[in-house]
């Protein structure tokens, strides 16, 4: 079945580091999301990337869409003691029928100030 | 606009019980999904609910049931409860198939 790996799976980065998650999908997918969990916290939604190569910004995040629409990135430049949390994507495959999201295992981020 | 809301927030139960965990989505929406979370399983699927149909299922074994009412309001249901079931049970809402999830602070069952 449709799986959505993540990598790497912690990163521990100094305040004003820059820091990439990487998401991908063995299959192709209809959309991507992206959400943030702080610690103790729940999932929050962060973006839904839809088109192939598709490139957003929020602030000092930028969310990539792969080409292929198999994978892809989160990159936060300049990492503040706020970025903490965990990101996760999420996606559905093109052939999945029932619109299952699928998410990814998350990405850790700890910032040191 | 209110947001996802779980009842009860923290739970400790016996191995053998069965418990039972409410969560009333965002008013509007009418899928509502279930997702376990333990540390280092990231979080596990386990179904979605739309419009009181159960439209997709994870791989959890039958002790893990739920049901969605006519107001959009989702239970789920574990019984025989064993110790591996300790984790955080999230809910999340959405209009439908492939929208945003708002989370709902989620219930800690712990199983002792």
């Amino acid at each position: 079945g449709q799986q959505v790996m993540q990598i790497p799976q912690y990163q521990h980065v100094q305040e004003g580091e820059d820091f990439t998650t990487y998401c991908n999908s063995s299959t192709t997918l209809s959309n991507i999301q992206w959400y943030k969990q702080r610690p103790g916290g729940h999932p929050v939604f962060l973006i839904q990337l839809v088109k192939s190569g598709e490139v957003k910004k929020q602030k000092r995040l930028t969310f990539q869409f792969g080409e292929a629409k198999k994978n892809s990135s989160l990159h936060i430049t300049a990492t503040q003691t706020t970025d903490v949390g965990t990101y996760f994507c999420a996606g559905i495959g093109v052939r999945n029928q029932g619109g299952k999201l699928i998410f990814g295992q998350g990405t850790e981020l700890s910032v040191k100030p | 606009k209110a947001g996802v809301t779980q009842t009860p927030r923290y739970l400790i139960k016996t191995r053998g019980q069965q418990v039972t965990l409410s969560c009333s989505p965002i008013s509007g929406h009418r899928s509502v999904s279930w997702y376990q979370q333990t540390p280092g399983q990231g979080l596990q699927f386990l179904f979605e609910y739309f419009s009181e149909t159960q439209r997709n299922k994870g791989n959890f074994p039958g002790r893990f049931s739920g049901r969605q009412f006519s107001n959009s309001r989702s239970e789920m249901n574990v019984s025989t409860l064993e110790l591996g079931d300790s984790a955080l049970y999230l809910c999340a809402s959405s209009y439908g198939q492939g929208n945003e999830q708002y989370f709902g602070p989620g219930t800690r069952l712990t199983v002792t």
